[in-house]
């Protein structure tokens, strides 16, 4: 158990819609990473938050958006689904928010988009 | 830019040595090294930085050789544990890109059999 949880486990919706998966991070970590992992495209990073603030932004369309709030927590919207975004959604947290953190994951999000 | 993982998979019998290669075209600044068994989340193994360090944890190391922008993993006397697919994790430097951040290679599928 790495200290992230992550909520829902599974999520199962249809295309079109919209849908907010929630990560909380570890105690005293304060930047939050958000990752995309499906069978064609591997682990891609999303985009990082660190103390609330935007930090860093990966291959993250256009239709996904996050925000992380006064406590920490994180939320990854994801609006106008499509089938290709069906995949492991995964939220990762350090201490620093720093290139040689070590990162913790979550257990993941299941996103099926049908 | 991904960075490619040597060999795609890999069986093993337990007890028996195995490396995994990472490279880069780009001059990287940190690589870091993640397992993930099958349906769970990456697990952080250790991150190595540009020097040519050597990290380990018991019978799992890893080397960073900034010239040949290359780190390996070294797994020796490996167990039914080690199973899995591991992941190695690039980074090039601050930026303000953020598709600069932590990019993963396609992944090692390990598998130990008694």
């Amino acid at each position: 158990d790495s200290g992230v949880t992550q909520t829902p486990k599974h999520l199962i919706t249809a295309t079109g819609q919209r849908v907010t998966l929630r990560c909380s991070p570890r105690s005293g970590d304060l930047s939050v990473y958000w990752y995309q992992q499906s069978l064609d495209q591997g682990l891609q990073f999303l985009i990082q938050y660190y103390n609330g603030e935007e930090r860093a932004k990966g291959n993250i369309l256009e239709r996904f958006s996050a925000q992380q709030f006064p406590d920490l927590h994180s939320e990854l919207n994801l609006s106008s689904l499509e089938l290709g975004d069906s995949a492991l959604y995964f939220c990762a947290s350090s201490v620093n928010g720093i290139d040689t953190d070590t990162q913790y994951f979550g257990p993941g999000t299941r996103l099926t988009v049908l | 830019q991904q960075p490619v993982q040597s060999p795609q998979a890999v069986i093993l019998r337990e007890g028996e040595d195995a490396v995994i290669n990472c490279s880069s075209s780009k001059a990287l600044y940190s690589v870091h090294w993640y397992r993930q068994k099958h349906g769970e989340a990456p697990v952080f193994l250790m991150i190595l930085l540009k020097g040519g360090e050597q990290k380990g944890h018991e019978k799992i190391s890893a080397s960073f050789n900034e010239k040949k922008q290359q780190s390996s993993l070294y797994l020796t006397a490996s167990q039914l544990s080690y199973s899995g697919t591991y992941f190695c994790g690039t980074e090039y430097g601050y930026t303000n890109f953020g598709n600069e951040k932590l990019t993963f290679g396609t992944g090692t599928r390990l598998t130990i059999i008694p």
